[in-house]
C-alpha cells in the first residue's frame, strides 16, 4: 500500500502559467481533500470531495479547480498561477464515518512545494 | 480569528528530556481532537485522537490530555529522541451544522544530541 501519492514533489511556475497537481490513494477511501500549508498558519482547505462524483469548495477555493476523476484520483488545477499561490500543497484522504462524527483520521501525501515567480 | 492556538511556536530540548506542547481551542460544539506529527518534507501523520469523554490517552512515549471544560489539550513527550524532531499539529473537529476540521499552526520541536 503506497497510501496517498502526490506528483510532482516540486514545481516552479511563472505568473499566469497553469498546471495540475495529481493525487491518488489506494486505500479505497471515500473522501479526498486538497490543503495548502503556509508558514505560521494551519493547513487550509482548498477543495474536497466527499465521495466519487462530488466536489465542494473549502475555505480558500479562489484560483483553483478540482476534478474527482474516479474513487482513487483527485486533481487540483491552477488555471493562471499567481505569486500568492506559492505554498506547499497536500492531498489527503479518509474513510468518511457518518456515524461517529468524522472520527476517521486523515492520511496525507508528501506534499508539492510550489513556487510562483 | 484562529480557533486553534498552539504554544510554543518552537521548542529546543536535549535528547532524553521531556516536553509538553499546548493546544487551546475555541471551536464549539466540539467533536474530537487529534494530534498529528509532521516530519520535514512529509505530510502529517496522526498520533492520537481525543473524544469529548476522554481525559488522557497514550501512544508509546506520547501522552495526550484533554480538558473539554477549559478547551485545552496537551501533548507530552517522554524521554525525547532525535527522531521526535518535527512539527506537532493540533487538529480540532467541530460540529457546527456540518463537521469542520480546523488545524493549528503547529509547534516546531527540535531535539538536540
Amino acid at each position: 500500500n503506497a497510501g496517498v501519492t502526490q506528483t510532482p514533489k516540486f514545481q516552479v511556475l511563472k505568473t499566469g502559467q497553469s498546471m495540475t497537481l495529481q493525487c491518488a490513494q489506494d486505500m479505497n477511501h471515500n473522501s479526498m481533500y486538497w490543503y495548502r500549508q503556509d508558514p505560521g498558519m494551519g493547513l487550509r482547505l482548498i477543495y474536497y470531495s466527499a465521495s466519487e462524483g462530488t466536489t465542494d469548495k473549502g475555505e480558500v477555493p479562489n484560483g483553483y479547480n478540482v476534478s474527482r476523476l474516479n474513487k482513487r484520483e483527485f486533481s487540483l488545477r491552477l488555471e493562471s498561477a499567481a505569486p500568492s499561490q506559492t505554498s506547499v500543497y497536500f492531498c489527503a484522504s479518509r474513510n468518511r464515518d457518518r456515524g461517529s462524527g468524522n472520527n476517521e483520521k486523515l492520511f496525507f501525501g508528501s506534499g508539492t512545494q510550489l513556487s510562483v515567480l | 480569528k484562529n480557533q486553534v492556538e498552539q504554544s510554543p511556536q518552537s521548542l529546543i530540548i536535549l535528547e532524553g528530556k521531556n516536553c509538553t506542547l499546548q493546544c487551546n481551542y475555541t471551536v464549539s460544539p466540539f467533536s474530537n481532537l487529534r494530534w498529528y506529527k509532521q516530519d520535514t518534507g512529509r505530510g502529517p501523520v496522526s498520533l492520537t485522537i481525543m473524544t469529548f469523554s476522554e481525559n488522557t490517552k497514550s501512544n508509546g512515549r506520547y501522552t495526550a490530555t484533554l480538558d473539554a471544560d477549559t478547551k485545552q489539550s496537551s501533548l507530552h513527550i517522554t524521554a525525547s529522541q532525535l527522531s521526535d524532531s518535527a512539527s506537532y499539529i493540533c487538529v480540532v473537529i467541530g460540529n457546527t451544522g456540518g463537521f469542520k476540521t480546523i488545524f493549528g499552526a503547529g509547534t516546531r520541536l527540535f531535539v538536540k544530541a
